[in-house]
């Protein structure tokens, strides 16, 4: 089945740049997508990239993806304060006609003054 | 404006009595799913509906009932027979072939 993981927490320092990672195991994978989730809040997209493509860059959002290690990764550059959240990072996976989401535990990032 | 919205936001409810938690969507898209969230989990599947009038179980689909009869409705009724009901629960809904999902801003259900 769908396995997508993420470390739990993460902290930083206002101005330094977050990192926050993510593997997944099904390689038919053809969406990979960032949300971000504010307190006792919905989820936000923030971005997604196509299977085919090794990097997505958005202001201060890059995205990575290894499709040979199954490995995710959202760099937030001058992260701030705003930026503490929880985010999720899921998978699309097309079967039976339906595009479902497989999500992670989501990573909740600490951002410290 | 545009959006999905879900009331109420609090929901409190006593063990044994059915719940309904409402979705609505003004975005014309065509499926809608709800999802449950635990503390420390993903988001898990409950159920989806791809086309009005059609719905399909997702992972967790056991205690929950849904309906689809209006395209911009897709309300989901926790029933007596979900265990361990207390949760959040987002509903999300996407253009038909798309990828991406988009969330309301979901309901909290507590039951005692």
């Amino acid at each position: 089945g769908e396995d997508v993981e993420q470390s739990l927490f993460l902290s930083v320092r206002e101005g330094d740049s977050s990192v926050i990672n993510c593997t997944y195991t099904d390689s038919s994978s053809t969406y990979l997508y960032w949300y971000k989730q504010e307190p006792g809040a919905g989820l936000q997209l923030l971005t997604y990239i196509f299977s085919n493509m090794d990097m997505k860059q958005d202001q201060r959002l890059t995205v990575l993806l290894n499709k040979k290690d199954k490995h995710l990764s959202l760099r937030i550059a001058d992260t701030q304060t705003g930026d503490s959240a929880i985010y999720f990072c899921a998978e699309s996976i097309r079967a039976t006609g339906a595009n479902n989401l497989f999500f992670g535990t989501g990573t909740r990032l600490t951002v410290i003054p | 404006d545009g959006g999905i919205t879900q009331s109420p936001k609090y929901l409190f409810r006593k063990e044994g009595q059915n719940v309904t938690l409402s979705c609505e969507q003004n975005l014309n898209h065509d499926a809608m799913y709800w999802y449950r969230q635990d503390p420390g989990q993903g988001l898990r599947l409950i159920y989806y509906s791809q086309i009005v009038n059609d719905f399909q179980k997702g992972d967790i689909a056991e205690g929950y009932s849904v309906s689809r009869e209006k395209k911009e409705s897709f309300p989901l009724t926790v029933t007596s027979a979900q265990k361990n009901p207390t949760a959040f629960y987002l509903c999300a809904s996407s253009r038909q072939g798309a990828n991406e999902q988009y969330f309301g801003p979901g309901t909290r259900l507590t039951v005692t």
